[in-house]
């Protein structure tokens, strides 16, 4: 299995653009989870879905960051418009189902930088 | 606020080293407990899952233990190898009163781990 995909790799724009990150899960995964690290506050969890809906996205800063699962294959995290502050490496991570005994399987990240 | 501490922060030895870093997390309502290990430009892969109090898991020349009731696990790495430095993640998650998981893990910031030939 190729793991978890994530696109782009790097990401560099400009504060008010629109960014959309794209995870592929392992396939027969039914759980995926987005964080988001930087230096300050470490690894977090930013939503997760299971079976495609989404469960919990407490730990989605603001409205300006959005995420959809429209299929089992398939995930993208959008931020509108983006601002200097989002800059950082954000993982999708999927798992066999949600139940937290099951590891994590991280996907390579996409660094974004937001000028 | 749920804490996850580790510590030390960073550590440098020297290979053939052994050496171990603790976890410390909440006592109350525990689910399991994660072990991550995170090379410099990789993504975390997964050590270990621990979920009873009392747990001792191993893999090669790596091992960690678990205490629920006090709240922290230890990771040991017998004779460290350059190939070991890492940032080792522990992650927590905690069970709700009527049964299953909070459903997210929490995250420490790590232990960065520097073995030099």
């Amino acid at each position: 299995d190729a793991g978890v995909i994530q696109s782009p790799r790097h990401e560099v724009t400009e504060m008010g653009q629109e960014v959309t990150l794209r995870c592929k899960p392992i396939s027969g995964h039914n759980s995926l989870f987005w964080y988001r690290q930087t230096m300050m506050r470490g690894l977090e969890l930013l939503i997760y879905f299971n079976n495609n809906v989404p469960i919990d996205d407490s730990g989605m800063p603001e409205d300006r960051f959005s995420a959809k699962m429209p299929n089992a294959s398939f995930s993208t995290l959008k931020i509108q418009p983006s601002e200097p502050r989002d800059s950082a490496v954000y993982f999708c991570a999927s798992s066999i189902d949600y139940e937290i005994y099951n590891e994590q399987f991280f996907g390579p990240g996409t660094r974004l930088t937001v000028l | 606020i749920l804490n996850v501490e580790q510590s030390p922060q960073s550590l440098h030895v020297q290979e053939g080293d052994s050496t171990n870093f603790t976890c410390s997390f909440p006592s109350s309502n525990f689910y399991a407990l994660h072990w991550y290990r995170w090379e410099t430009a990789k993504s975390p892969e997964a050590l270990f899952v621990m979920t009873l109090n009392g747990d001792e898991k191993k893999k090669g020349r790596i091992s960690a233990t678990l205490n629920t009731k006090e709240g922290y696990s230890y990771l040991y790495i017998k004779g460290s190898q350059p190939e070991d430095s890492a940032t080792y993640l522990c992650a927590f998650a905690r069970g709700l009163n009527y049964g299953g998981s909070q459903g997210n893990l929490i995250f420490g910031k790590g232990t960065k781990l520097s073995v030099k030939p």
